[in-house]
This record gives C-alpha cells, structure tokens and sequence, in this order.
C-alpha cells in the first residue's frame, strides 16, 4: 500500500466552480500536511500547510485534515484559469531527520 | 537571489556524457533534496543532507553522486546516465530541526533528457 494516494485526475472544472482535491494516507503518525501547487516545466511551490486536524483558510483555498479518517482536502473557492496547474498534497512525521510522503498529484484545469 | 535556485534549467546529455546539477538555497535551511519527478509518479526522494552530512540515500544507482560542500549548496553529478533518467530534478530545502513543524521549499527544477 503506498503511503499518500491522490487521484491524479485530470479534472477539468468551469471558472467560478469550487473544486475538491483530495488525498489518503495511511500513517497515522503524519502530523504535518501540505499542499503545494506546480505550474508546468516549474518545481512545486507551497500552498496551504496545516498541522493535525482541522481547518485552514487562505483566502480562496482551505485546507481541510481529518486524521480520523485519514483524509486532507484542498478546497478552491471562485476557481479561475489561473489556478490550472498539478496540485500536490505532501506530509510528514515532524521528527527531526524526516521524510516528506507525496501524493502523484492531481491535474486541474480551469475553463473560462 | 532568494529562495532555492537551480542550474541548469534544461540540460541534454548523452549516455557517455558526465554533467552536474546545481542547486543552492538562500533560506538559511540545514536540509537540502534532491527529488526525481517522472511523469504520472510521486516524487522519488534520491538524497537528504542535514548540516552538510548526507542521511538518506534511497537505493539510488552509482551513476547518480550527490555533493554538498555546506549548507547552501547541493550538486548532482551525473555520469553514464539511461535514457530512462530523464525527468525533471528537484532540489528542495527546509529547516530540519527537533519537534517539526518545517516544510519544504523547492526550486524551479532542472529538465533532464538522456539520449
């Protein structure tokens, strides 16, 4: 079983629509949850980065953890073109000398 | 300069070839990575230095060498290279330190082609 599955889509949404993006995980020691996004021919660049469970909001994006279930969500509000790229959600144990687990990725593009 | 810098941006070698990835972080981070992205996979992680002392190396092939002369600086030296080495190379940084709470930070990649 792979540590972070992510479906890696591709999705394909109309401007303005609100968009979930999802990853499990299997490690109940993860402690740290990240999404990052990556724009083609670019590296990732960080998004959203959450500790245990709960709720983050940043402007148009919130990210979700739900440990009980081993589940994040990336949601995106108002989505617009701008936002097509490859999202990544990434995690971690938080212990000094550790690893960080990445999903595949999840392509997005946005209509307009 | 900020952040984490890659060079180059693009490279294509041949298989004999010997050719080296540079990567340097302007963050003040202890850990450097060195990340393969394939197409449709996750990021393989090939190297972790933590204060310039390498502490993972994931079953990477010989034909890979990585190189960290401090804190700042991370290079990959390539030598007799497949062509199913192509992919795109990721150097990231982060500040490692004891109870977490660090993420990662990445450069913008270098696209690697193997003839």
């Amino acid at each position: 079983q792979k540590e972070v599955e992510q479906d890696p889509g591709p999705l394909s949404v109309p401007e303005g629509a609100i968009v979930s993006l999802n990853c499990t995980y299997s490690n109940s020691a993860f402690q740290y949850f990240m999404w990052y996004r990556q724009y083609s021919r670019k590296g990732p660049e960080l998004l959203m980065y959450t500790y245990s469970s709960g709720n983050k909001e940043d402007g148009r994006f919130t990210a979700q953890v739900d440990k009980s279930s081993k589940y994040i969500s990336l949601f995106i509000r108002d989505s617009q073109p701008s936002d097509s790229a490859t999202y990544l959600c990434a995690m971690s144990r938080g212990m000094l000398g550790n690893q960080f687990y990445f999903g595949t990725g999840t392509s997005l593009t946005v209509i307009p | 300069e900020t952040g984490v810098t890659q060079t180059p941006r693009h490279l294509v070698m041949g298989m004999t070839n010997k050719k080296s990835l540079k990567c340097e972080q302007h963050l003040g981070h202890n850990a450097m990575y060195w990340y393969k992205q394939s197409a449709k996979k996750p990021l393989e992680l090939m190297f972790v230095y933590n204060f310039k002392e390498q502490t993972e190396n994931n079953s990477v092939p010989s034909r890979f060498s990585p190189e960290c002369p401090n804190s700042s600086h991370l290079f990959l030296h390539l030598h007799t290279l497949q062509p199913e080495d192509s992919a795109l190379y990721l150097c990231a940084s982060s500040q490692d330190r004891a109870g977490g709470g660090d993420t990662q930070y990445f450069g913008p990649g270098t696209r690697l082609t193997v003839l």
